[in-house]
């Protein structure tokens, strides 16, 4: 099984509502990314939790809050976002195993618009 | 830093072979990834080469990496309507992938 589980599948919400972006995998993979992809473009980086840890920020905006409350489970807590934020938001995980690279596998991602 | 490079589009007649190509600057990379994304959807890993082959053959699909040149392709026999997607080359690290900008393959009757 190679699923990662993304809820919702479609997300509209205003300037100035709080959201959450949700993600789960069952495949006892020990990292986990959130990746924003904007039409036309290859998916963005924006943060990775390793051991549920937050290793990497891409510099990301405070209006996004990454959250991975245990090792299957990662949120996204959006709060006043921008219009430019709209984008399809992508959940990944990997297994992390300690070698010098570490396949990811992805989720159907979220459709995000803000209005 | 690492530069992936793709062309952006490709028109295949069905039951053609599809070729896309991808060319990298950075040979670190351990895996060199192949990702699909069909319209709305995530990426599905369709199959990846490690960095000490020359060729990996799945079914249709065929990779083909020539480390000298640095160049990475994706054969794809017999191309059906359903692989009418965007196609994208990754360079594997740990805790990162290294993205092209994706092939948009088009495929008709």
């Amino acid at each position: 099984d190679t699923e990662v589980t993304q809820t919702p599948k479609h997300l509209v919400m205003g300037m100035t509502n709080k959201k959450s972006l949700k993600c789960e995998q069952h495949m006892g993979h020990r990292a986990m990314y959130w990746y924003k992809q904007k039409a036309k473009k290859p998916p963005e980086l924006m943060f990775v939790y390793s051991y549920e840890k937050l290793s990497i920020n891409e510099s990301v905006p405070s209006r996004f809050s990454p959250e991975c409350p245990n090792s299957s489970l990662l949120n996204l807590h959006l709060h006043a976002l921008q219009p430019e934020d709209s984008a399809l938001y992508l959940c990944a995980s990997s297994p992390l195993r300690h070698t010098s690279t570490d396949t990811q596998y992805f989720g159907p991602g979220t459709r995000l618009t803000v209005l | 830093g690492e530069d992936v490079e793709q062309s952006l589009f490709l028109s295949v007649r069905e039951g053609d072979s599809s070729v896309i190509n991808c060319t990298y600057t950075d040979s670190s990379s351990t895996y060199l990834y192949w990702y699909k994304q069909e319209p709305g959807a995530g990426l599905q890993l369709l199959t990846y080469i490690f960095s000490n082959m020359d060729m990996k053959q799945d079914q249709r699909l065929t990779v083909l990496l020539n480390k000298k040149d640095k160049h990475l392709s994706l054969r794809i026999a017999d191309t059906q309507t359903g692989d009418s997607a965007i196609y994208f080359c990754a360079l594997g690290g740990y805790n990162k992938l290294i993205f092209g900008a994706g092939t948009r393959l088009a495929v008709h009757p």
